[in-house]
């Protein structure tokens, strides 16, 4: 079966740059969500979407901004990367509803 | 303030055994439970799940019980097997109107299911 797929899997930045990540949901789900999980911490949700407006938003820095396609795909864009923001970022897909699927993670690394 | 509590980092149980995981929440207003398991490097995958208004739910070897009185649910794995060695995340979720179903996850448990 389809999974949610996440590109880049690896991604290295320097400090003050900016990354992109992307996330593509699973067939048919029409909500996304972004969590972030630090190391040795719980995943912590970032903003979702549903139908490609912004359903929900959490902890998200302003410096971080997100949205969802037409083709219903996420991307998560995020501008003067500080060291802190190092972590493991998962991307969610659902129909709405309370089970989410997570994507393998983009796992940020800001030197 | 962790609203959702996995109190124990890790737990080791023997194959064959019941593996029996705990979690606490604190915020009355979550009416759905999930469990996660996560395998290094990747994403958490869908366990199992109960609505707040049921006590118990099962699939297969996996059952969550759910008191709500005691705002505590369990998942209770058996007979565990080496397989099941992951971390298990407990998460929570509060309707809030909408699409809105941010989950609220624990800290995590590591299971070591020993051979």
């Amino acid at each position: 079966a389809a999974g949610v797929i996440q590109s880049p899997r690896h991604l290295i930045k320097e400090k003050r740059e900016t990354a992109t990540l992307k996330c593509y949901p699973i067939p048919r789900h029409d909500t996304v969500y972004w969590y972030q999980q630090g190391p040795g911490q719980d995943p912590q949700f970032l903003i979702s979407f549903y139908e490609k407006m912004q359903s929900d938003k959490g902890s998200i820095p302003d410096r971080f901004s997100a949205q969802q396609f037409s083709d219903y795909h996420s991307e998560l864009n995020m501008s003067s990367l500080e060291l802190g923001d190092s972590a493991l970022y998962f991307c969610a897909s659902s129909t709405p509803g309370y089970e989410q699927y997570f994507g393998p993670g983009t796992r940020l690394t800001v030197t | 303030d962790q609203q959702v509590k996995q109190n124990s980092p890790s737990l080791s149980v023997q194959e064959g055994r019941i593996s029996i995981l705990n979690c606490d929440y604190t915020n009355s207003m979550f009416d759905y439970f999930l469990w996660y398991k996560k395998y290094p490097a990747e994403g958490p995958t869908f366990l199992i799940s109960i609505s707040s208004i049921k006590d118990k739910n099962e699939d297969g070897r996996f059952t969550v019980f759910l008191n709500k009185s005691a705002k505590h649910l369990s998942l209770h794995i058996v007979p565990s097997q080496p397989g099941d060695s992951a971390v298990y995340f407990c998460a929570a979720s509060a309707y809030s109107g909408g699409s809105n179903y941010k989950l609220t996850f624990g800290k995590g448990t590591l299971l070591t299911v020993n051979p």
